[in-house]
């Protein structure tokens, strides 16, 4: 079974502040892709960073940022210089890269506030 | 913005009716998934289409159907609705080359 485990279900951060989500997830697939999502309030869910699995090299995206762990299947999401706007629910997930059926797993989500 | 759109909105219906959600995918997407969130859960996988067939499906019910167009546009449709049915559904198209699906803003159905 595929799954994704985020542990923390809220984090609160003080504005400017560094702050890591954790995430472990569990596949017996070799050829995979990783990401994290964001949800606001808005509902709209937004793509904040993507790994590719066969990449050692971890993903960076302006104030965001991956530590990427295949061996340990751990895919943890640093957020740098938080802002205002980086408050809501953010969900880890994967997909397996396969002709058919790609279906992304989701964690529960950790929802992170950041305060002024 | 990613291109992809879902209507309507919010929608209410009772139980044992039968509803349809619609989605535009991004231009040049030819494969969109739909997703069920449930309050306070990440999203469950309901089913793919890719190129007007349906090619993957999560542990859903048959009365969750689906269908895509021509133009890769698609609707989920849901018959005799339960009260779990109550949900937001998240419809997102798939970019092959990057492995990266993008999503709409979601239909929130709410099943008195």
């Amino acid at each position: 079974a595929q799954t994704v485990t985020q542990s923390q279900p809220e984090m609160s951060v003080q504005e400017a502040e560094t702050v890591t989500l954790s995430c472990t997830y569990d596949t017996s697939e070799s050829n995979y892709y990783l990401f994290w999502y964001k949800q606001p309030p808005s509902r709209q869910m937004i793509l904040v960073i993507r790994q590719e699995a066969y990449k050692q090299q971890n993903a960076t995206e302006n104030r965001f940022s991956v530590n990427f762990q295949k061996a340990a299947k751990s895919f943890s999401l640093k957020i740098s210089d938080s802002q205002l706007g980086d408050t809501a629910m953010y969900f880890c997930a994967f997909i397996i890269s396969n002709f058919g059926n790609e279906k992304l797993t989701f964690g529960t989500g950790t929802r992170l506030t950041i305060i002024p | 913005e990613t291109g992809v759109t879902q209507s309507p909105t919010h929608l209410i219906k009772t139980r044992g009716q039968q509803v349809t959600l619609r989605c535009s995918s991004q231009s040049g997407h030819n494969t969109v998934s739909w997703y069920q969130q449930a309050l306070g859960q990440g999203p469950q996988f309901i089913f793919q289409y890719y190129r007007e067939e349906e090619n993957g499906r999560g542990n859903f019910p048959p009365r969750f159907s689906g269908l895509q167009f021509p133009n890769y546009s698609s609707e989920l449709n849901v018959n005799a609705l339960e009260l779990d049915d109550s949900a937001l559904y998240l419809c997102a198209s798939r970019d092959t080359l990057s492995e990266t699906q993008y999503f709409g803003p979601g239909t929130r159905l709410l099943v008195l």
